[in-house]
């Protein structure tokens, strides 16, 4: 049973460009979750989302960011006109419905130059 | 507002110590707790959690304590190993509606030393 995939692992963008993050959860988790780590900081929450739905979002920049989970195909976390401040770790999350138990991918790293 | 805190920042102990990391929190609607550890360029990989009708909870070396009516828990680890090296997250979290969304403490860098 494979655990939570992220990818890619690392991303470099320059100011300006897209970033586009993916993530599949663990077999039979209809629950996805991002979070943001910066440097030397825990991890924030951004976003919740089952399929084909925004459950909460309260933890996304207002402009931006956005997130989906298609009904095939993996969660999208997208990321425009990036800059520098958006430089972190991304990390997507899954669990069943009503778990409590949270699993966390290996992460992508986002380098803006 | 810091929803959880968690002291210390960083720690170091000798091989066989214990390293206790404490965290509080503010939300009484909060109802699970659970601890992550991370090693770098790693994700979070889940230790032990515990639910505010228990005081106190083993998992192998790790033990988490809990009092409910101080909003406060802590994790110790028996006998560390330089393999223990790593950044500990406490986090709190409550249901709403089927999801489980978690509220993280700042961090521990723990460093055991031969």
């Amino acid at each position: 049973n494979a655990g939570v995939m992220q990818n890619p692992r690392h991303l470099v963008r320059r100011r300006g460009q897209e970033a586009r993050l993916r993530c599949s959860p663990m077999k039979g988790h209809s629950h996805v979750y991002w979070y943001r780590q910066l440097p030397e900081e825990g991890l924030k929450f951004m976003v919740y989302l089952q399929k084909e739905n925004i459950i909460d979002e309260s933890g996304m920049p207002k402009e931006r960011f956005s997130a989906e989970f298609p009904k095939e195909g993996p969660s999208i976390l997208r990321i425009q006109q990036v800059v520098r401040g958006d430089s972190a770790a991304y990390f997507c999350a899954s669990s069943p419905p009503g778990g409590r138990v949270t699993f966390f991918g290996q992460g992508t790293r986002l380098t803006v130059v | 507002q810091q929803q959880v805190k968690q002291s210390p920042q960083s720690l170091i102990v000798q091989k066989g110590g214990i390293p206790i990391i404490n965290c509080a929190y503010e939300n009484t609607a909060f109802d699970y707790f659970p601890w992550y550890q991370q090693f770098p360029g790693k994700g979070p990989a889940l230790l032990i959690a515990i639910r505010p009708d228990v005081s106190e909870k083993k998992e192998g070396r790790f033990t988490i304590s809990f009092n409910k009516s101080a909003k406060q828990f802590s994790l110790h680890i028996m006998d560390s190993q330089p393999g223990d090296s790593a950044t500990y997250f406490c986090a709190a979290s409550m249901m709403s509606g089927t999801a489980s969304k978690l509220t993280f403490g700042t961090g521990t860098r723990l460093q055991v030393t031969l």
